[in-house]
């Protein structure tokens, strides 16, 4: 069976704040990591996609970094904003297209 | 362009009813995904057309549940007769190339489902 953990399942941060969670995947047959950004009542939004061991994306405040070998993603936001508040998705690839969601962490951020 | 887009956005039926769903891709999209989030749970894969083939479906809870993609444009989920336990958002999702898992899937607003 095939699991995509995140922690923590929740997160509040002031405004200004650096924070960090995780996305853990098995790390056999692996293909991609997704990470996604979802507001309430909003679709899911894609932020990175990676497939290489030691890939790192960065998209403005917001970077992730990969390690396929022992099966964990990071997604760092740097100096949290109160329109950061969302819940943040990973999804594991393993091949054949199946894509297999974490619960996600959701953010909130206090200005 | 248009994104992902499905329709109703609500749904409420009763318990035995049908409810057909539908989910219009970015145009050009060849992959085309359903999702379903039942509250409080993660997002869980239903299945995947490429054009009008199911490539996938092993996540299609049981037969009650037939998903359709005839011409390999728009796609329907239909459910009958719908049971309590299907309520939630059903999520639609496309992504361009045939051959590209790591291609990034564009979501659709959902269909929320409400079975009484």
């Amino acid at each position: 069976i095939l699991n995509v953990e995140q922690s923590p399942q929740s997160l509040h941060v002031q405004e200004g704040d650096s924070t960090n969670f995780t996305c853990s995947f098995p790390s056999s047959n692996f293909y991609a990591l997704h990470w996604y950004r979802w507001e309430t009542a909003k679709s899911p939004e894609a932020l990175f996609v990676m497939t290489l061991n030691g890939d790192e994306k960065k998209k403005g405040r917001i970077s992730a970094t990969l390690n396929t070998k022992e099966g964990y993603s990071y997604l760092y936001i740097k100096g949290s904003q109160p329109e950061d508040s969302a819940t943040y998705l990973c999804a594991f690839s393993s091949g054949g297209f199946k894509t297999i969601f974490g619960a996600g962490t959701r953010l909130f951020v206090k200005a | 362009e248009a994104g992902v887009t499905q329709f109703p956005s609500h749904s409420v039926i009763e318990k035995g009813q049908t409810v057909t769903l539908r989910c219009d891709p970015i145009s050009g999209h060849d992959n085309l995904y359903w999702y379903r989030r039942v509250m409080g749970k993660e997002i869980k894969f239903l299945l995947h057309f490429v054009k009008e083939s199911k490539q996938d479906e092993s996540g299609m809870p049981n037969n009650r549940f037939l998903a359709e993609r005839t011409g390999g444009t728009y796609s329907t989920l239909k459910v009958q007769p719908a049971e309590l336990e299907d309520s939630g958002v059903y999520f639609c999702a496309s992504s361009p190339s045939p051959g590209e898992e790591t291609d990034t899937q564009y979501f659709g607003p959902g269909t929320r489902l409400t079975v009484l």
